[in-house]
């Protein structure tokens, strides 16, 4: 079975260019979510959909961020115009909805801005 | 606030040699705890996730207890080898359900010397 598929797996990009993150969710789940992690802070929940719906966007931290998920397979966090600060290692997870249900983070995409 | 600390921030041992690591948090209500492992360069991945009246979880070498009184939970790994050389991340859960009821640590960095 194919898992959470991420893509670029790293991306370096200038100070307030354009950049896009993609994922590709396990077939058949339901929930997606974009996580940020840094030595400073660990890992931190940027924002979360159910069945293509974003629930919660309270931890993406400006409005530079953006997420989309126009279908069942596949969702996009932006940021524009990009920062040094965004530099970071960017996961995507899956899971079946529900409290209990374990989430299956992808590789991951590591942010450079310089 | 809700906080999950763990504790050593890193840690090094011999392999072969077992050790503990440990996880304190205030989240509050309490619905449920996981332990992470997270290689370099990868995500996440899910050893064992425990809810209000589990007390012990193992999954091969590694077992994890939780004393919801204390709160407090500790991650035992035994007979260690160079693949659990990694970074372990705890991750607690509060009764609202929804992704935005995670808090995390920030993980302890293990590192397994031959």
């Amino acid at each position: 079975d194919a898992g959470v598929i991420q893509s670029p797996r790293h991306e370096v990009t200038e100070m307030g260019q354009e950049v896009t993150l993609r994922c590709k969710p396990i077939s058949g789940h339901n929930s997606l979510f974009w996580y940020r992690q840094t030595m400073m802070r660990g890992l931190e929940l940027l924002i979360y959909f159910n069945n293509n719906v974003p629930i919660d966007d309270s931890g993406m931290p400006e409005d530079r961020f953006s997420a989309k998920m126009p279908n069942a397979s596949f969702s996009t966090l932006k940021i524009q115009p990009s920062e040094p600060r965004d530099s970071a290692v960017y996961f995507c997870a899956s899971s079946f909805y529900g409290e209990n249900y374990e989430q299956y983070f992808g590789p991951g995409t590591r942010l450079t801005v310089t | 606030k809700n906080q999950v600390e763990q504790s050593p921030q890193s840690l090094i041992i011999l392999e072969g040699k077992n050790c503990t690591l440990q996880c304190n948090y205030t989240v509050s209500p309490f619905s449920n705890l996981r332990w992470y492992k997270q290689d370099t360069g990868r995500g996440p991945v899910s050893l064992t996730i425990m809810t209000f009246s589990e007390n012990t979880k193992s999954n091969g070498r590694y077992t994890a207890t939780l004393d919801a009184d204390t709160k407090q939970s500790s991650l035992h790994i035994t007979a260690s080898q160079l693949s659990d050389s990694a970074s372990y991340i705890c991750v607690v859960s509060d009764s609202g359900g929804g992704a935005d009821g995670l808090t995390f640590g920030k993980g302890t960095h293990l590192i397994i010397q031959p």
